[in-house]
């Protein structure tokens, strides 16, 4: 059974620049979360889609934005880079909404100069 | 303040010692708690969860609630080289709800 897959593992972005990130969840699971993990704040959530649905929120500007297709795989985007996005991104599936068995990707390592 | 604190570490062991890893938390309404381990450029790896107080063993992983003291625990019994790692408590108030992490204590087994 594949795991959580998420494309690319690395990215290079100068400031200002937008950059998407994609995730693919494990067959047959619904939820996808996204969070963003640093050395100074540990991981933050970010939000959670389910069924094409943005369902929770977390506290991030609104310049992050995702969104979720059909086949549940969902991208998130992250416009006007600042240095301080500079972080591991990393996406979660699991089958119903919330985290109680969450199933983490290798993340996308993106770094913004 | 965040509402689940973790000791950074790191913390060093011998191969065979016993570990424990801790977590306190302030919201009372926390129900589900979990324990990922992350290794180095990896995303974190679900270890275990418990729901409400107690106990819960698998294998050499045990993991405690004590929800009257806030605190929660994870065990490693005989400890090896490749439970090195960084160690990550989560929890949340139900099943519909993000999880929250701590910041996650390093962990060295050393041969």
């Amino acid at each position: 059974k594949a795991g959580v897959t998420q494309t690319p593992r690395y990215l290079i972005k100068t400031r200002g620049q937008q950059v998407t990130l994609s995730c693919s969840p494990i067959s047959g699971h619904r939820s996808v979360s996204w969070y963003q993990q640093t050395p100074g704040q540990g991981l933050q959530f970010l939000f959670e889609y389910f069924s094409e649905t943005q369902r929770n929120k977390g506290n991030f500007p609104g310049r992050f934005s995702g969104r979720q297709f059909s086949n549940s795989r969902s991208e998130m985007n992250v416009s006007t880079l600042e240095l301080g996005d500079s972080a591991l991104y990393l996406c979660a599936s699991s089958l119903a909404l919330g985290g109680t068995e969450a199933f983490f990707g290798q993340g996308t390592r993106l770094t913004v100069v | 303040q965040k509402e689940v604190e973790q000791d950074p570490g790191p913390l060093s062991v011998p191969e065979g010692a016993i570990v424990s890893l801790n977590c306190t938390y302030s919201n009372s309404a926390f129900q589900y708690f979990m324990w990922y381990r992350q290794y180095s450029r990896k995303g974190p790896e679900l270890l275990m969860y418990t729901y409400s107080s107690g106990n819960k063993e698998d294998g050499r992983f045990t993991a405690q609630v004590d929800k009257s003291s806030k605190y929660i625990s994870l065990f490693i019994r005989d400890s090896q080289p490749s439970d090195s790692a960084t160690y990550l408590c989560a929890m949340i108030p139900n099943s519909g709800y993000a999880l929250n992490f701590g910041k996650g204590t390093s962990l060295l087994v050393t041969p």
